[in-house]
């Protein structure tokens, strides 16, 4: 069975530094998503892309986070100058096939697990 | 803002008993209204969508929407201890925007 993909598991960086999140939505998947979970809180939504543009992002999606498909299989998150407070669980998520009725089920990936000190 | 508001329990039911979840949102134009099922230190894995108002059945799985209430709830029937997990209740928004609720944690008692 198809699923989404998310590398790294684990992400170690230093405060101020950038790292990118990398995924591997299901393939022929038209919609992809990220999320962010902190620890004991709930999912947040970051941010929906679809035909190779953000078609919603979130108050938290700021300047400091950056979207992009650079080909026909990944899809990264990119954050700039990380902070302690963006140490979170980030989840991909994707969804809705073509000509599929329902366009809004995501599929999520394992998660990467980013941790800023 | 938008809500989406759940007990987080924790619920306690016996193996074999109906666990029932429930969730309000705030935002009156939701059309889609989602559950899923997260086991600690994993991802949420999708049991259910619905759409329309009324019940929806999938195996074991009861998904019940009343829009006019702003109100979406799951049934479990015959719990299983594979069950215990927090379930958390997703709602979309208007474009392209998902909101998730708190999550309630369900422990099934064998």
């Amino acid at each position: 069975e198809p699923e989404v993909t998310q590398t790294p598991s684990h992400q170690v960086t230093q405060m101020g530094q950038e790292v990118i999140l990398r995924c591997v939505p299901i393939s022929n998947h038209l919609y992809f998503y990220w999320y962010r979970q902190i620890l004991g809180q709930k999912v947040e939504f970051l941010v929906s892309f679809y035909n190779n543009e953000i078609s919603e992002k979130s108050e938290i999606f700021d300047d400091q986070f950056s979207v992009e498909r650079p080909d026909g299989s990944n899809f990264t998150l990119k954050i700039r100058s990380t902070k302690l407070e963006d140490s979170a669980m980030y989840f991909c998520a994707s969804g809705g096939l073509p000509g599929g009725r329902y366009t809004d089920t995501q599929y999520f990936g394992p998660g990467t697990r980013l941790t800023v000190l | 803002q938008k809500e989406v508001e759940q007990n987080s329990g924790p619920l306690s039911v016996p193996e074999g008993a109906i666990a029932s979840l429930n969730c309000t949102y705030s935002d009156r134009v939701s059309q889609s209204f989602f559950w899923y099922r997260q086991y600690s230190g994993k991802s949420p894995e999708l049991i259910m969508s619905i759409y329309s108002n009324g019940d929806k059945e999938d195996g074991r799985f009861t998904a019940q929407l009343n829009k006019a209430s702003q109100y979406v709830s799951l049934l479990i029937r015959d719990s299983q201890p594979s069950d215990s997990a927090t379930y958390l209740c997703a709602v979309k928004s208007t474009g392209n925007q998902f909101y998730f609720g708190t999550g309630t944690s369900l422990t099934v008692i064998p």
